[in-house]
């Protein structure tokens, strides 16, 4: 199995301009999550899905940041527009029903400059 | 707000020595406590993890030691070696929600 995917490994940007994160989970996986590290806050986690349904997303920082699942193997993460506080290093994982493991991709950096 | 407060922020342990991990929480509701071990430049990599109706378990090297009354878990790491340098993170679920320590960085030297 790949393991949980991410891409871009690296992005910059400038402030104001679109930033999308893209994520495939491990296949037969339910549950995806999205969580930003930094070395300020540590680990948050973002939102989760439940069989591509949103189910909590009160970890969104703000409205300029959308999480989407259309299919069961594809989630994205949107921030519109950028800021250079959005700087961070974000992680999608992902978990079956009935195994406990979050298993983490290995993250994409992100600056705003 | 922090849910799981994690101590020390950072140890150093020479080669063979023990490391010894701190958390600690309030949220009664949690029901799974792993330990995620990460490497620079890579995602979090769950090391072990226990449930609160037990007290203690053993993968390995590595153990965790959980005291439901006083709310506390701890991560012992025995016979450190130099490949264990990593950052370490505890955590707690709630409802597949999880919460994560702020991280101990451990350096063992050899």
């Amino acid at each position: 199995d790949a393991g949980v995917i991410q891409s871009p490994r690296h992005e910059v940007t400038e402030m104001g301009q679109e930033v999308t994160l893209r994520c495939k989970p491990i296949s037969g996986h339910d549950y995806l999550f999205w969580y930003r590290q930094t070395m300020m806050r540590g680990l948050e986690l973002l939102i989760y899905f439940n069989n591509n349904v949103p189910i909590d997303d009160s970890g969104m920082p703000e409205d300029r940041f959308s999480a989407k699942m259309p299919n069961a193997s594809f989630s994205t993460l949107k921030i519109q527009p950028s800021e250079p506080r959005d700087s961070a290093v974000y992680f999608c994982a992902s978990s079956s029903l009935t195994r406990e493991t979050q298993y983490f991709g290995p993250g994409t950096r992100l600056l705003v400059l | 707000q922090q849910q799981v407060k994690q101590s020390p922020q950072s140890l150093i342990v020479q080669k063979g020595g023990i490391s010894i991990i701190n958390c600690a929480y309030e949220n009664t509701a949690f029901d799974y406590f792993p330990w995620y071990q990460q490497f620079p430049g890579k995602g979090p990599a769950l090391l072990i993890a226990i449930r609160p109706d037990v007290s203690e378990k053993k993968e390995g090297r590595f153990t965790i030691s959980f005291n439901k009354s006083a709310k506390q878990f701890s991560l012992h790491i025995m016979d450190s070696q130099p490949g264990d340098s990593a950052t370490y993170f505890c955590a707690a679920r709630d409802d597949y929600k999880l919460s994560f320590g702020a991280g101990t960085t451990v350096t063992v030297r050899a």
